[in-house]
């Protein structure tokens, strides 16, 4: 049973950097038969793609997060991370890590995790 | 980018009843990647179909999915009391991946 759990802060400061780390359990990152994606969803409103990571480290990203996000992976730890820049009001979200079959639609997703950004 | 528009926003219907979802594209979706998502108040999207038309694994084959170039459709034969909820659609044709804003199915 594939199963995903993000983690980190609930509440960053304005101006400061959103990290979340996703763990994976089920399925081992380094197999190489999937891409692993962050994708979000403000409160009341639809989904977002944020990005996506090969067990290789090669990235995709939405261009309009672009110049801000960052995401990893440490296969070793069978986890991938996100981390989001200088972030604002409006990226308070449910953050979201999923499985991703073959950069196409995404078959297993964690529970989401709300990150607000307040001071 | 391409823009997904579903309709109606919110559809109102019974148990048993038959329920279909619309979901346009601004752009046409190159070899039906089309995907649809279930999700139900405080959880997180599920995966019903993908390709258009091939139901993921576990799902009920009341759920059917058509369409091609920008018309597809999320069609529920027989409406059970756990189907009320927000579906989407998702296309994969075109980077960035992009959703719909969603199809509310709640009880009449």
């Amino acid at each position: 049973q594939v199963q995903l759990q993000e983690s980190g802060p609930g509440l960053v400061k304005p101006s400061q950097t959103l990290s979340l780390t996703c763990t994976v359990s089920g399925d081992s990152i380094s197999s190489g038969h999937y891409y692993w994606s962050w994708i979000r969803q403000p409160a009341g409103k639809g989904l977002e793609w944020i990005g996506h990571i090969y067990t290789s480290g090669s990235t995709n990203y939405n261009p309009s997060l672009k110049s801000r996000v960052t995401i990893s992976v440490d296969t070793s730890k069978n986890q991938f991370s996100l981390r989001l820049s200088s972030v604002t009001a409006a990226d308070t979200a449910v953050y979201y890590c999923a499985r991703d079959v073959g950069g196409r639609y995404f078959d297993y997703w964690g529970q989401g995790t709300l990150a607000t950004v307040s001071s | 980018e391409i823009v997904l528009t579903q309709s109606p926003g919110t559809l109102s219907l019974s148990p048993g009843e038959r329920a279909t979802l619309s979901c346009r594209t601004s752009q046409s979706v190159s070899s039906s990647y089309l995907a649809w998502y279930q999700q139900k108040p405080g959880q997180a999207p599920r995966l019903l179909i993908y390709g258009a038309s091939s139901r993921a694994t576990g799902i009920p084959d009341r759920f059917s999915g058509s369409g091609s170039g920008t018309d597809f459709s999320l069609t529920i034969s027989r409406l059970e009391p756990e189907d009320f909820a927000v579906y989407y659609c998702q296309q994969y044709g075109s980077s960035p991946r992009t959703f719909g804003q969603g199809t509310k199915l709640e009880i009449k």
